[in-house]
């Protein structure tokens, strides 16, 4: 089955600065790479995703990038504020999500004020 | 309607207790979801229904039975649970037919005494 290691499992950035959370993945037949943030007490919300027929994608002050020979995806946080601060999944799947996801172990975001 | 509901959201049962999880929605969405979360960790897959019939069970002790009686509604039969089973049970649904983006109910607490 697929496997989806994340790092850091902690980053601390200065509010302003910007956070970079790195994943692999371990199934070459995965096709669909999602990010989700997870406050405190509350659901895991999508926030981002992309296909593997794309290398980048952006929203705003978020964005991903996909490296598919090396299965390798990263999200890229800029002008981090402080409700940027959350545990964030990263996940894979093959069948481009419809059989469910396999997570990262999370990455908790501290934004420093 | 673009809310995935979870009853109880929270839960306490004995171990020789029988309870059932519930999970609704009214998106149109074919495919549904339980996922676990412990503490400080990611959602990890037990069951997926796709077009009402389980398509994935991730080697979930018999103690927790899955049912699908619609479209809408997803269930999950609770009997003579361990301690270690007590988690966060997140429902999700997604339109299903490699469309991607999983839709996360909050959660029912769920602890076993």
């Amino acid at each position: 089955g697929e496997n989806v290691e994340q790092h850091p499992s902690t980053l601390s950035v200065q509010e302003g600065d910007s956070a970079v959370i790195k994943c692999t993945y371990s199934d070459s037949a995965s096709n669909y790479f999602p990010w989700y943030k997870q406050e405190l007490g509350k659901r895991p919300q999508l926030i981002i995703d992309i296909r593997s027929n794309v290398g980048e994608k952006k929203d705003q002050r978020i964005a991903v990038t996909l490296n598919k020979t090396a299965k390798h995806f990263s999200l890229h946080i800029t002008e981090t504020q402080p409700e940027d601060s959350a545990v964030y999944f990263c996940a894979a799947s093959s069948g481009g999500g419809a059989d469910g996801l396999t997570f990262g172990k999370g990455t908790h975001l501290i934004i420093q004020p | 309607d673009t809310e995935v509901t979870q009853t109880p959201k929270h839960l306490v049962m004995g171990m020789t207790n029988k309870k059932s999880l519930k999970c609704e929605q009214h998106m149109g969405h074919r495919a549904m979801y339980w996922y676990k979360q412990k503490a400080k960790k990611p959602p990890e897959l037990m069951f997926v229904y796709s077009y009402e019939k389980l398509s994935i069970n991730e080697s979930v002790p018999s103690r927790f039975s899955p049912e699908c009686p619609n479209s809408s509604l997803l269930n999950l039969h609770l009997h003579a649970l361990q301690p270690e089973d007590s988690a966060l049970y997140l429902c999700a649904s997604s339109h299903g037919q490699d469309t991607g983006e999983l839709f996360f109910g909050e959660g029912s607490r769920l602890t076993v005494l």
